[in-house]
């Protein structure tokens, strides 16, 4: 049974980097699409970008200057980094696997990130 | 215009048949879009419901019972996730998705009442 679970700081300062981490159990990250989707507290889903195993990436256009994503195959984990953080990047992330090179087939249970000082 | 726009909110009777729309953008080609329709609820991740861009090509979620379905209607430049027989446990919010551009554009979501 396939796992993800999003793991970092649940609250960070405005102005700095968010950090997150995906570990994925339970198969290989190999040769699929990685992604990361973020939702606001009462509010509809974002997608943040994908990232394939050999660490080609596609991000949103409106965060594409403050993203970057990683993999790490060895690890089985893949990475989001988000900069210069504002309260608007206030959300629950997901990580989640991707098919058909555009769906999400799994995705993890969300970790809350407050943007606060 | 956003470039997918589902309505916020819709209410179902138990046992009635239910259509969600996603409106594609003017100018977007429907026939040629996939369509993927997700499912939450409170305090869960979105769960992967349905894949649609024609009959012949349609996915359903692991689990996702056959009462779901989708559909298309181009004079409304419209895909639907269509539930035959609306059960209680079906309230949820529904988001519909699409690959555009190079990315990833979700839906706002519509929240299904059952009533």
């Amino acid at each position: 049974q396939v796992q993800l679970q999003e793991s970092g700081p649940g609250l960070v300062k405005p102005s700095e980097t968010l950090s997150l981490t995906c570990t994925v159990s339970g198969d290989s990250l190999t040769s699929y699409f990685w992604s990361w989707v973020r939702q606001p507290a009462g509010q509809g889903l974002e997608w943040i970008g994908r990232i394939y195993d050999s660490g080609s990436t596609d991000y949103n256009p409106s965060l594409k200057s403050r993203v970057s994503m990683s993999v790490d195959t060895s690890k089985n984990q893949f990475s989001l980094e988000l900069t210069s953080v504002t309260v608007a990047d206030t959300a629950v992330y997901f990580c989640a696997r991707v098919f058909d090179s555009a769906g999400f087939d799994l995705w993890g249970q969300g970790t809350l990130v407050t943007v606060s000082s | 215009q956003a470039v997918l726009t589902q309505p916020s909110s819709l209410s179902a009777s138990p046992g009635a048949s239910a259509s969600l729309p996603c409106t594609l953008r003017s100018g977007m080609n429907l026939g040629t879009s996939r369509i993927y329709w997700y499912q939450q609820k409170p305090g869960s991740p979105p769960q992967f419901f349905l894949r649609y861009k024609s009959d012949s090509d349609a996915r359903l979620g692991s689990g996702v019972p056959s009462r779901f379905s989708g559909s298309k209607d181009a004079s409304a430049n419209a895909g639907y996730l269509v539930i035959s027989g609306v059960q209680s446990e079906d309230e949820a919010d529904y988001y519909c998705m699409i690959w555009y551009k190079t990315a990833v554009v979700f839906g706002g979501g519509t929240k299904l009442s059952v009533l």
